[in-house]
């Protein structure tokens, strides 16, 4: 089975930090995403990238950035962790453009206080 | 742009009982459509999906179809259980014609409540 592994369940992190959110996946999938979910908006993207040292900005960029130095990791990171931040985080794998079953990680709530 | 439309809820039903989740889309180019569903605590996972008109996705008793005309891939079961309480969500993936692809658009989700 195709396992999305992502480094924290919770956090809790000050207004103003640096926050890297971090996802491995173990199936050598090209594709992989990040989005976050909140009530009553659903999942959006934020970031994707198709490719080692590749990236998209996805419907919500401003805020954050992303790394993906190898093909099993993709970091998101939170330049200066606001408030309105605070929300689920969800990192997701695909095999490749034309198959395009997503596997998602069990995701990470994120609290900015 | 693309974007999913579905009936938010919470929809609570009775165990047994029929259950219709409606989802309509909009897409510029040719999308693959699918049912995910995110169990309590969980992340999401796959339920279902179809990649091209009037193809039928199924799996555990839920069944969808996609229709072009209408442009809609509404989420069906004949008879509901406890288990299948959870959000529902769904979502497209549309591929332009040189065959390139963003992300999945997902709609906000539907909470499923099945009450015994």
């Amino acid at each position: 089975d195709v396992k999305v592994t992502q480094s924290s369940r919770y956090l809790v992190k000050r207004t103003g930090e640096k926050v890297f959110l971090e996802c491995v996946q173990d199936m050598d999938h090209e594709n992989m995403f990040w989005y976050r979910q909140d009530p009553g908006l659903g999942l959006r993207l934020i970031y994707f990238s198709y490719d080692v040292k590749m990236k998209e900005k996805g419907d919500i960029p401003e805020g954050y950035s992303v790394s993906r130095e190898k093909k099993e990791r993709f970091s998101l990171i939170l330049e200066s962790a606001s408030t309105n931040q605070t929300s689920m985080y969800l990192c997701a794998s695909s095999l490749g453009a034309m198959n395009t079953e997503a596997f998602f990680g069990q995701g990470t709530r994120l609290t900015v206080v | 742009g693309d974007s999913v439309t579905q009936m938010e809820g919470p929809v609570t039903l009775s165990e047994e009982a029929f259950l219709t989740i409606n989802c309509t889309y909009t897409a510029t180019g040719y999308p693959s459509l699918f049912w995910y569903v995110q169990y309590p605590g969980e992340g999401l996972q796959l339920l279902l999906k179809a990649t091209k008109a009037d193809d039928k996705g199924s799996n555990k008793g839920f069944e969808a179809t996609y229709r072009k005309e209408t442009t809609s891939f509404h989420l069906e079961k004949g008879s509901v259980q406890v288990s299948d309480s959870a959000v529902y969500f769904c979502a497209l993936i549309d591929f332009y014609s040189g065959g390139g692809a963003d992300g999945l658009t997902f709609g906000k989700g539907t909470h499923l409540i099945i009450q015994p």
